[in-house]
């Protein structure tokens, strides 16, 4: 199963780009990359998702390298709202489907 | 928009006590899952269920247990609850095949006294 590893956190201005790295190495062929955010005292939230194409849609864009061993999430003009814990995930396959795994995620604080 | 409601947000119990906590979603979701949080720990799977009657051990499944009867509730047991229990639990669903989002619920805070 792949693994991910994460910033425990950043910090970001306000209005500014947040960019949110993660590393995947032992990703599979088949694996996809997801990103959820956890704003606090709610349930995760999916963001995107990606398999090798880089994505963008009204919340965030996805950046995955050609190698697909690391991947960026971008938020192009963080707002406050955005202070979150943000996990990026691959998705691991079982014999009975495909279960979601998160790691530690990392903690955006966006600051005014 | 889809609805995931997990029956309550906040619960105090008794250690050794039966704990039921339940899980409704409305979209006709095959997966269902049960995770818990702690503080340094993220959220990490105890149970999923990917159709009706059938069940997954996630990581950390040791003092729990699942019943999925019907397609749109999935509940997490926790036979003889003890304090390190304590924790917030949450549940998602999602359409099988994986290549979906998964939608949570708001969590369950249990305290196990």
């Amino acid at each position: 199963d792949a693994k991910t590893t994460q910033p425990t956190s950043m910090d970001c201005a306000e209005g500014r780009a947040a960019n949110l790295p993660c590393n995947h190495s032992t990703i599979s062929g088949n694996e996809d990359v997801y990103w959820y955010r956890q704003i606090h005292s709610q349930g995760p939230q999916y963001i995107i998702h990606g398999l090798k194409n880089n994505e963008t849609n009204e919340m965030a864009s996805l950046i995955i390298t050609e190698d697909r061993k690391s991947s960026t999430l971008i938020l192009p003009h963080a707002t406050l709202r955005d202070t979150a814990v943000y996990y990026c995930i691959v998705r691991v396959a079982s014999n009975a489907g495909n279960m979601l795994t998160f790691g530690g995620g990392t903690r955006l604080m966006v600051k005014p | 928009d889809v609805k995931v409601t997990q029956s309550s947000r906040y619960l105090v119990k008794r250690t050794g006590e039966k704990v039921f906590l339940e899980c409704v979603q409305d979209m006709d979701h095959e997966n269902m899952f049960w995770y818990r949080q702690d503080p340094g720990l993220g959220l990490r799977l105890i149970y999923f269920s990917y159709d009706v009657k059938m069940k997954e051990k996630g990581d950390i499944p040791e003092g729990y247990s699942v019943s999925r009867e019907k397609k749109e509730r999935f509940s997490l047991i926790l036979e003889s609850a003890s304090t390190n229990q304590t924790s917030m639990y949450l549940c998602a669903s999602r359409i099988g095949g994986g290549d979906t989002e998964a939608f949570f619920g708001q969590g369950t805070r249990l305290t196990v006294v």
